[in-house]
């Protein structure tokens, strides 16, 4: 079965500071990997994918995240951060052949401090 | 694009009562799937569909929850009877079965209040 791990559930910064938020999986074959965002209030939506090529994948607002497969992990990253960053991010994943559900993270709660 | 519509987004209701919820899939898409948000378990995958046919309903919590999907726009989450602790936020999400991994389109949810 299918697991990932996000090891901050509570993030707090400051405008302008620089972000990483770890995500690690567990699946023995190959994986698709997810980064969603949930901002207050609203549904979730799709910062960024993975499904082959390029470890590294730039997804939408300046966020970028990173396969890197012998650690099983897939964090994401912004060099600056902005207040309207504030809000709810998951990692998931689903196997290779991306037709079945996603498994989800616990989500980090980030909260921006102007 | 309307996206993915679910209904109603607030239920309110008391224990022992039924409560359906619905979800309309994007035009074209063939795999639907509900998800259940709850703080202490976050985002779980209840049921999944494709071309209208049930493929994993392993998260279906208990017999209380059932889901049907009896066409290609339209999809509903039943539970009978309701128990406080099924309140949650429902989200419903659709993909193309084609085409490259597994992106999927998320509704806005339905959050569910069990008194």
């Amino acid at each position: 079965a299918q697991s990932v791990s996000q090891h901050n559930h509570h993030v707090i910064l400051s405008e302008a500071a620089s972000l990483e938020l770890g995500c690690n999986y567990s699946y023995g074959g190959t994986v698709n990997l997810f980064w969603y965002v949930q901002y207050p209030g609203q549904h979730l939506q799709l910062l960024l994918k993975y499904f082959s090529g390029d470890p590294l994948v730039k997804g939408i607002k300046g966020f970028e995240a990173e396969f890197i497969k012998s650690k099983f992990s897939f964090n994401l990253r912004k060099p600056s951060v902005q207040w309207s960053d504030t809000a709810e991010y998951f990692c998931a994943v689903n196997s290779g052949g991306g037709a079945d559900g996603l498994t989800f993270g616990k989500g980090t709660h980030l909260i921006i401090q102007p | 694009d309307a996206g993915v519509i679910q209904s109603p987004r607030h239920e309110v209701t008391e224990m022992g009562q039924e409560v359906t919820l619905r979800c309309k899939p994007i035009s074209g898409h063939n795999s639907l799937f509900w998800y259940r948000q709850t703080m202490m378990r976050g985002l779980e995958l209840l049921i999944y569909f494709n071309n209208n046919v049930p493929i994993d309903d392993s998260g279906m919590p208990e017999d209380r929850f059932s889901a049907k999907m009896p066409n290609a726009s339209f999809s509903t989450l039943k539970i009978q009877p309701s128990e406080p602790r099924d309140s949650a936020v429902y989200f419903c999400a659709s993909r193309p079965l084609a085409g490259e991994g597994g992106e999927q389109f998320f509704g806005p949810g339905t959050r569910l209040t069990v008194l």
